[in-house]
């Protein structure tokens, strides 16, 4: 059973550009966070979804982000016009569709913002 | 919101020392996890324990709900150990709040 799937593990963008990053969630769970880790701090919650649903996206700065979890495909973690302080370390993390279940984490996209 | 607090902050130990990490939490929660990130990024899940005690190998864990607290035993450290242990709690609306967490060094 694979686990959480997050692509790419690496990201290199320049100030203005587009960054998306990608989630695919263990199979069997619909469920979909997102996390950022600023360097040296912990993970803080950004954006919380199901299929075709956002449930909570209370964490996601008001601009320039957004995220999506359609019905066929992975979640997309999409930040327009980068600008340095974007550079973090964005993990997804999956559930099955219960409340309150553990939740299962990727390894995490490390964007770098130039 | 919910605070977690992590203590101590940084844990330095020789190989085959015991250690105890403790993680308090401001209000009742749904659940808890314990993670540890290795010196590469992954968070690594390691407990699930919303209460109650836990055993894995050399890792266990306890948490006592009702006085809003757990804890994160290691014995016989090794230096494969070393990382960040992040504790995080599930709050009613199912997100999970992270702890500022525990860095451990191992030494041999």
């Amino acid at each position: 059973n694979a686990g959480v799937m997050q692509n790419p593990r690496h990201l290199v963008r320049r100030r203005g550009q587009e960054a998306r990053l990608r989630c695919s969630p263990m199979k069997g769970h619909s469920h979909v966070y997102w996390y950022r880790q600023l360097p040296e701090e912990g993970l803080k919650f950004m954006v919380y979804l199901q299929k075709e649903n956002i449930i909570d996206e209370s964490g996601m700065p008001k601009e320039r982000f957004s995220a999506e979890f359609p019905k066929e495909g992975p979640s997309i973690l999409r930040i327009q016009q980068v600008v340095r302080g974007d550079s973090a370390a964005y993990f997804c993390a999956s559930s099955p569709p219960y409340t309150g279940y553990e939740q299962y984490f990727g390894p995490g996209t490390r964007l770098t913002v130039t | 919101g919910i605070q977690v607090e992590q203590s101590p902050p940084d844990l330095i130990l020789q190989e085959g020392a015991n250690s105890t990490l403790r993680c308090n939490f401001s209000d009742s929660v749904n659940n808890l996890q314990w993670f540890h990130q290795n010196p590469w990024g992954q968070l690594i899940n390691l407990f699930y324990i919303p209460s109650g005690t836990k055993q894995n190998g050399r890792l266990s864990a306890t948490t006592v709900a009702t006085e809003r607290y757990s804890l994160l035993y290691i014995s016989s450290s090794q230096t494969t150990d070393s990382g960040v242990y992040f504790c995080a709690v599930i709050d009613n609306t199912d997100k999970l709040i992270f702890g500022t967490g525990t860095r451990l060094q191992v030494f041999p």
